[in-house]
């Protein structure tokens, strides 16, 4: 197996721009996570899916930040429009159905709002 | 409601010598505890977990880490560092809410190895 894939690796964009962050997770897993990492705020949750619905979006930051799982492998994480302050990096990481085995993560994306 | 400590920022150790990163939890019922390290640039990689059973786990690059029921401990060690030992390291918890699995993470514990 591939793995967590994450695209693009890296995204250099203006402020006010739309921002789409891509994740496939590995086939069989469940449940699929977003997190952002910054120095500051360090390992954040985003939002959860399970079976392919939102279970929780109380990470998400502001309304200007979406996320959509339309199948097993694939979901997306969008910001629009984006600002400096998003500048960070954004996981993907993925789970079989039980708690016995932990995350795959992705390699994740550097995102940078400039 | 659970939860995972890891009470130091940053540790600093040898080259050669033991290591240990701590890692404190709360959490209701038996606990499904994971350690994950992050190199520069790189996602989180799973290191070692504890299920069940004996409480001294043995994991990947060496890494052990040691069940401690009565502390609420899970502490990650290793005999003798070396300098590519050097990353983040992240604690986490299983929790259940719902009926959902999720992981509970630290705030990670940035190891410095030096020659």
């Amino acid at each position: 197996d591939a793995g967590v894939i994450q695209s693009p690796r890296h995204e250099v964009t203006e402020m006010g721009q739309e921002v789409t962050l891509r994740c496939k997770p590995i086939s069989g897993h469940n449940s699929l996570f977003w997190y952002r990492q910054t120095m500051m705020r360090g390992l954040e949750l985003l939002i959860y899916f399970n079976n392919n619905v939102p279970i929780d979006d109380s990470g998400m930051p502001e309304d200007r930040f979406s996320a959509k799982m339309p199948n097993a492998s694939f979901s997306t994480l969008k910001i629009q429009p984006s600002e400096p302050r998003d500048s960070a990096v954004y996981f993907c990481a993925s789970s079989p159905p039980t708690g016995l085995y932990g995350y795959t993560f992705g390699s994740g994306t550097r995102l940078t709002v400039v | 409601a659970q939860s995972v400590a890891q009470p130091e920022d940053q540790v600093n150790v040898a080259e050669g010598n033991p290591l240990t990163v701590k890692c404190t939890y709360s959490v209701s019922g038996n606990p499904y505890l994971f350690w994950y390290v992050q190199y520069p640039n790189r996602g989180l990689q799973f290191l070692l977990k504890y299920i069940t059973g004996d409480n001294l786990v043995k994991g990947s690059y060496g890494f052990e880490a040691e069940f401690n029921k009565s502390q609420t401990s899970f502490h990650l060690k290793k005999p003798s560092a070396l300098v590519s030992d050097s990353a983040l390291y992240f604690c986490a918890v299983r929790s259940i809410s719902g009926g959902y699995n999720k992981l509970i993470f630290g705030a990670g514990t940035r190891l410095a190895v030096h020659p």
